[in-house]
């Protein structure tokens, strides 16, 4: 069975400033993909950035990047040049690539971005 | 070009009751999935529908129930609500093909 692990609850981070939020997964699976979705109190999840099990160069997406180190099954995220909406929680997820392509959350990472 | 699509975006119930949440999936997208986030967790996978068939499930009872309709738009019923139901439910669209999952804004039940 899949799982990620998201180890910090809450993090603050000043404005302007790069922010690096942690994941680290498990799976026996060789194919699959790592997502990092944001989700403001409105509540819906924003994706951000992807990362397939196979991609050999590290994902960029604008201010985001991701991280990843597939010896270590780590995925982390990291937003550069902070800005006061990024304040929100961060979700990382994988998905397996057998099935449907349905998504294993993490538990959260909650995001305070200070002026 | 909309986004995926849910309703009603809160809803009150009682305990016992059924509910009908309703989503439309981003335009060009086949396959809608149902998540459910209690408050301060992520969301849980309870369902995926693919060409109007249930394709995976998660570990929820058989109290939760879906349904796909030939435009591809999908409903997520639930029968016996109990208080521990309310969540934010959440539809995401995709297609086979693509890596991303696309989210509405959810549906707040809450069950009293």
């Amino acid at each position: 069975a899949q799982k990620i692990t998201q180890t910090q609850p809450g993090m603050f981070v000043q404005e302007k400033e790069a922010v690096t939020l942690d994941c680290t997964y498990d799976t026996s699976d060789q194919s699959y993909g790592l997502f990092w979705y944001k989700q403001p109190s409105s509540g819906e999840m924003i994706f951000l950035i992807y990362q397939g099990s196979y991609d050999e160069q590290n994902a960029t997406e604008g201010r985001y990047s991701l991280n990843f180190q597939k010896a270590r099954k780590s995925a982390n995220l990291v937003i550069s040049a902070s800005q006061l909406g990024d304040s929100a929680m961060y979700f990382c997820a994988m998905r397996e690539d057998t099935g449907r392509r349905a998504l294993t959350f993490g538990s959260g990472t909650r995001l305070q971005v200070q002026p | 070009d909309a986004g995926v699509t849910q309703s009603p975006t809160h809803l009150i119930k009682t305990r016992g009751q059924q509910v009908t949440l309703r989503c439309s999936p981003k335009s060009g997208h086949d396959t809608v999935s149902w998540y459910q986030q209690a408050l301060g967790q992520g969301p849980q996978f309870i369902f995926q529908y693919y060409e109007e068939e249930e394709r995976q499930r998660g570990n929820f009872p058989d109290r939760f129930s879906g349904h796909q309709f030939p435009n591809y738009s999908s409903e997520l019923n639930v029968n016996a609500l109990l208080l521990g139901d309310s969540a934010l439910y959440l539809c995401a669209s995709s297609l086979v093909q693509t890596e991303s999952a696309f989210f509405g804004q959810g549906t707040r039940l809450t069950v009293v």
